[in-house]
């Protein structure tokens, strides 16, 4: 199986920059993804790293250390609509499987 | 391209009675998973498809049936609804297993009383 860690919830101002952190336990570890999914919708893809390191993307950045099993996902700038649960997923374990964490519930306030 | 398709929306069941959730994708893509979300939780893998004819287990696959008879469909079967089974369902689609996104669907949410 895979356990993974990340907080329940965070809060940040409008403008700011937030780090929400995932840890994870993994076997055969294929890479790492986060998705974004607003109340009511399904998820939607942000980010893939495979590679230790850091990978920009605009306003979203995500880093993973392979050795430490820790990923973080970096949001700059932040706006109201990025209020929403960010969650992670490592991909591994026997088949090569992807598994969710629980998410993290992000409010960004004025 | 629609993308994946799941119909219906919203349902509610009564304790012990069947349904099929449909889903469907236009995209070619060999690989299919249902998860099902239960409120304030991570998605749950309940099974998937790696192609037409295949198909099997994820984490949580008690009380449900799926069949993959084409590339493009993939439904899930709940026969005798039971009120744990009350959850958010998604139906989600890849071109391979590595490090492609899932593709998913809007939602199904069902409710059994």
């Amino acid at each position: 199986g895979q356990n993974i860690d990340q907080p329940t919830e965070m809060t940040a101002t409008e403008g700011a920059i937030v780090q929400i952190n995932c840890t994870y336990q993994t076997s055969g570890f294929n890479g790492l993804f986060w998705y974004q999914q607003h109340a009511g919708e399904a998820p939607t893809f942000l980010s893939y790293n495979v590679l230790d390191g850091l990978e920009e993307k605009g306003r979203f950045s995500s880093f993973l250390s392979r050795s430490k099993g820790y990923s973080y996902l970096l949001l700059k700038e932040l706006q109201m609509k990025d209020s929403a649960s960010y969650l992670c997923a490592p991909l591994g374990g026997g088949g090569n499987k992807l598994t969710f964490g629980t998410g993290t519930q992000l409010k960004v306030e004025l | 391209n629609a993308g994946v398709t799941q119909t219906p929306k919203f349902r509610i069941l009564k304790i012990g009675q069947s349904m099929t959730l449909q889903c469907t994708q236009d995209m070619n893509h060999n690989y299919m998973y249902w998860y099902r979300q239960d409120p304030g939780m991570g998605l749950k893998l309940i099974y998937y498809s790696v192609g037409a004819g295949i198909t099997d287990k994820g984490e949580v696959p008690n009380g449900y049936n799926v069949s993959r008879s084409t590339t493009e469909d993939f439904p899930l079967r709940l026969e005798l609804a039971a009120p744990s089974q009350t959850s958010v369902y998604f139906c989600a689609s890849t071109p391979n297993r590595d490090n492609s996104p899932l593709h998913f669907g809007n939602g199904t949410r069902l409710t059994v009383t």
